[in-house]
């Protein structure tokens, strides 16, 4: 079965620092996605990652992608308050490619 | 273009009691599915439908739940009875096409509290 770890579940920092998030899988796979989840709100896209390697960029965040190492990074660069959200990573396995499994998300909060 | 909606945005319900909870896809999005998270925990899968066909329903924890997709349109969960460990926020999403790379888009979600 497969499996979709996240760490860490909680996050707490302060404004201008930057950190990194950790997505492990347990199962083949070449596409990855990373969402964010403000309270109450859908789950909106922000990366797709479709090889290995690939990095994609957008403001303050990068996320990168490790095929060989089942790991994917959200990297967050000098946060600021409007970053505080859930943050989940989610996984399309080769054997189903129709299918997505995610992790438990990152509760992110970003202090001034 | 509407995104996708979910109704009610919450519910409260005795343990024992039925609910209903009603999801409307993307038009055009034959795949639909739906999602369960319990406070904390990761957003599990429970199943996916592709038109109205249940195509995975691995997902579903138990015969409680029951999900449909006449017409191959809206969806509706129904979980009889309900129990204490039903409570979580139920999410729906839809694509035109994963495995073409499509994206899934979701709904705010449904949040079920069981008392």
């Amino acid at each position: 079965e497969l499996k979709v770890e996240q760490n860490p579940l909680f996050l707490s920092m302060q404004e201008g620092k930057n950190y990194t998030i950790y997505c492990n899988y347990s199962t083949t796979s070449d596409r990855l996605y990373w969402y964010r989840q403000d309270p109450g709100k859908s789950l909106e896209s922000l990366f797709v990652l479709l090889s290995n390697g690939a990095v994609k960029q957008e403001g303050r965040l990068m996320a990168s992608l490790d095929t060989k190492a089942r790991l994917s990074t959200l990297h967050i660069t000098a946060a600021v308050h409007d970053l505080s959200a859930t943050y989940f990573c989610a996984v399309v396995p080769t054997s189903n490619n129709n299918d997505m499994r995610f992790g438990a998300g990152t509760r992110l909060t970003v202090k001034p | 273009e509407a995104g996708v909606t979910q109704f009610p945005s919450h519910s409260v319900i005795e343990k024992g009691q039925t609910v209903t909870l009603r999801c409307d896809p993307i038009s055009g999005h034959d795949n639909l599915y739906w999602y369960r998270r319990v406070m904390g925990k990761e957003i599990k899968f429970l199943l996916h439908f592709v038109k109205e066909s249940k195509q995975d329903e691995s997902g579903m924890p138990n015969n409680r739940f029951l999900a449909e997709r006449t017409g191959g349109t809206y969806s509706t969960l129904k979980v009889q009875p309900a129990e204490l460990e039903d409570s979580g926020v139920y999410f729906c999403a839809s694509s035109q096409d994963l495995a073409s790379l499509g994206e899934q888009y979701f709904g705010p979600g449904t949040r079920l509290t069981v008392t």
